[in-house]
């Protein structure tokens, strides 16, 4: 079945660096594919649409310029947590939606990435 | 702006009762529903599917219905089990192919 990978699943930075996480689709194309942030106990909130070869679409409230998104190809984008603070640790997760017409829009998961900044 | 809401927040039975975990959302267009299961510290797994034509899907154990109208779907979990204690997500996929998610049912199963 379709797979989606993220890498890393772990990461622990210092405050002030960059972090990047991968989000790539095994087996299938993904001109769309989406970055959510889930805090403890929280549900994931949506933070960007992320489109082959044009520019992500941010959601109210997150910042374009802390955390840049690319999609340079249909299997893979990147987001990089720019600048981390304490405050950006989080559970970052991927998802793809699959591009066939038949998918039914069927969107799959990354595992999703653990971030800690200290 | 779609809003799910999940009901209960959290929920705890002995091993072998049957769950109903709820979910609502206010904007009925939609492209489907699907329910999730999230285990701690861990990432999602796809557990039902229903498209916004279809009015329920099953899997084993797993039965899930969708009212589109009233903006309701349920997860009914058959004959529960330790290894079902996880956290249930509902999202539903908007026109905007957008996925808005609930704040999840926590379950515990008691052994």
């Amino acid at each position: 079945g379709a797979v989606v990978s993220q890498h890393p699943s772990w990461v622990i930075c210092k405050s002030g660096t960059s972090v990047k996480i991968e989000c790539r689709s095994l087996d299938f194309q993904a001109t769309t594919m989406f970055w959510y942030r889930q805090f403890p106990k929280q549900s994931l909130m949506l933070m960007a649409t992320s489109n082959e070869g044009s520019k992500a679409t941010y959601e109210q409230g997150v910042e374009k310029d802390k955390f840049l998104i690319n999609h340079a190809s249909l299997t893979l984008s990147t987001l990089t947590v720019t600048s981390a603070h304490p405050e950006d640790s989080s559970f970052y997760i991927c998802s793809a939606r699959v591009d066939r017409v038949d998918s039914g829009n069927t969107i799959y998961f990354g595992e999703g990435s653990w971030l800690t900044v200290v | 702006k779609q809003e799910v809401t999940q009901i209960p927040a959290a929920l705890s039975v002995p091993e072998g009762e049957n769950l109903v975990l709820n979910c609502s959302f206010t904007d009925s267009a939609i492209y489907n529903l699907q329910w999730f299961r999230q285990d701690p510290g861990k990432g999602l797994t796809s557990l039902l599917l229903i498209q916004s034509s279809q009015r329920e899907q099953t899997s084993g154990r797993l039965n899930a219905s969708l009212d589109k109208s009233s903006g309701r779907s349920t997860l009914y979990i058959a004959a529960s089990q330790p290894g079902d204690s996880a956290t249930y997500l509902c999202a539903v996929l908007s026109n905007d192919y957008k996925l808005s998610f609930g704040a999840g049912t926590t379950v515990t199963v008691r052994a």
